[in-house]
């Protein structure tokens, strides 16, 4: 079954403006992990940004914040003032002991 | 060399070939894993190995043989693949191979293409 989930399967910004990617995800655990990753074409997948499910506050990571709800399972990526550098795809996924499950991911686009 | 290695970058193979891919991570983790990535499907968990043991194995083709001699480095054995195979193969590695905070390293990948 689908545990992560990314509804937008594009998205555009505007250089300097913020975005906000979406992801929810499914689990009846109490105890996980939740995490974005950027990949550029390049291939290779970048670590921006962590949640633990215990966590009270949302994780900020320079111009990276999670915007995590629990209750809504939902663990929101934001970008703040973009970049064209950030123009990439960016994958939300869930770490519950082993078991690491990726959502299909969002293609972000930067416009000048 | 920094972070997580991959060799070769890419990769094009028949059917009938034996190949090997090459992944070495340099950041003292205990955890490595191979990962296979395809057109349009998420990213698909492969192998887990922790500590040079194998601890998981999702349903994976018996094409595909992993390696781990050390925990510094992993090996993906190719024998007799499938055109479906062509994928982006990502190794990673973590601290520990359990944990629901642990952060997992990726390598850039080895494109694969099987004609």
């Amino acid at each position: 079954a689908q545990k992560i989930t990314q509804t937008q399967p594009g998205m555009f910004v505007q250089e300097k403006e913020a975005v906000t990617l979406d992801c929810t995800y499914d689990t009846s655990d109490q105890s996980y992990g939740l995490f974005w990753y950027k990949q550029p074409s390049s291939g290779e997948m970048i670590f921006l940004i962590y949640q633990g499910s215990y966590d009270e506050q949302n994780a900020t990571e320079g111009r990276y914040s999670l915007n995590f709800q629990k209750a809504r399972k939902s663990a929101n990526l934001v970008i703040s003032a973009s970049q064209l550098g950030d123009s990439a795809m960016y994958f939300c996924a869930m770490r519950e002991g082993r078991d690491m499950r990726f959502g299909a991911g969002t293609r972000l686009t930067v416009k000048p | 060399e920094t972070g997580v290695t991959q060799t070769p970058r890419h990769l094009v193979m028949g059917m009938t070939n034996k190949k090997s891919l090459k992944c070495e991570q340099h950041l003292g983790h205990n955890a490595m894993y191979w990962y296979k990535q395809s057109a349009k499907k998420p990213l698909e968990l492969m192998f887990v190995y922790s500590l040079e043991e194998r601890v998981e194995n999702n349903s994976v083709p018996s094409r595909f043989s992993p390696e781990c001699p050390n925990s510094s480095h992993l090996f993906l054995h190719l024998h007799t693949l499938q055109p479906e195979d062509s994928a982006l193969y990502l190794c990673a590695s973590s601290q520990d191979a359990r944990g629901d905070q642990e952060t997992q390293y990726f390598g850039p990948g080895t494109r694969l293409l099987v004609l």
